[in-house]
């Protein structure tokens, strides 16, 4: 069972800063993961998928890069609406696993 | 546009059971493999269960193995879930997601459902 691990657990950062968000996983899963982002009461928001593929309507300042076990997730100038826990996950084998999340804080 | 609105959440006994609904629209639901992931409390994502966008396959998390049951009902554009014997483990919110890629079993999820909080506490 793929375990996949995300730091830091959580970031307190001011707008307009560069955030890299990390996450690793213990065995390689090629580029089959994706990212997310979550605001607290609403559902999973998709921004990245497969490893550095913008989904549909995601700003530009969000990008993904990496393979095998080390990925990780930029968002390139911080903007307030960006707050919320973020998570990766694989899909490259079963079970499917997220990460346990870190959460971005605006400063 | 594509909607997935859940519903059949609420407050149940330990030990009893729940049907969850998922109904979606706006696109060919028989082309896509569908999940269910819950999130308990303050806590992060877990896969619960999968059906495939040909119905033929169905995967439990382990958690969950022989007590829930996935389903779909094309003419209905419909997930289910149907959980039984259930514990104070399972309180989450529950939420239907599309793969978002066709014809696929695995990949990330482009479309959530606003979720369903399931209780279970007597």
């Amino acid at each position: 069972e793929i375990v996949m691990t995300q730091s830091p657990a959580t970031l307190s950062v001011s707008p307009g800063e560069r955030v890299i968000l990390s996450c690793r996983a213990s065995q390689t899963v090629s580029t089959n993961l994706a990212w997310y982002q979550q605001k607290p009461g609403q559902a999973p928001r998709l921004l990245i998928y497969p490893a550095s593929t913008r989904a549909t309507g995601v700003p530009a300042r969000f990008s993904g890069s990496g393979f095998g076990t080390e990925f990780t997730l930029t968002i390139s100038s911080l903007q307030s609406e960006d707050f919320g826990v973020y998570y990766c996950q694989q899909y490259n084998y079963w079970p499917l696993a997220f990460g346990q999340g870190t959460r971005v804080e605006i400063k | 546009q594509v909607q997935l609105v859940e519903s059949g959440g609420g407050v149940v006994q330990p030990g009893r059971s729940l049907r969850l609904s998922c109904v979606v629209s706006g696109f060919s639901f028989d082309t896509y493999t569908m999940y269910w992931v819950r999130q308990a409390p303050g806590k992060g994502l877990e896969w619960v269960a999968v059906v495939t966008y040909d119905a033929v396959n169905k995967y439990y998390a382990d958690s969950v193995k022989g007590r829930f049951t996935i389903s779909r009902d094309s003419s209905k554009n419909t997930v289910f879930l149907q959980m039984n014997s259930l514990g104070p483990e399972d309180t989450a919110v529950y939420y239907c997601a599309r793969v978002g890629r066709t014809s696929v079993t695995r990949g990330g999820f482009d479309y959530w459902g606003q979720g369903t909080l399931v209780t279970v506490s007597s």
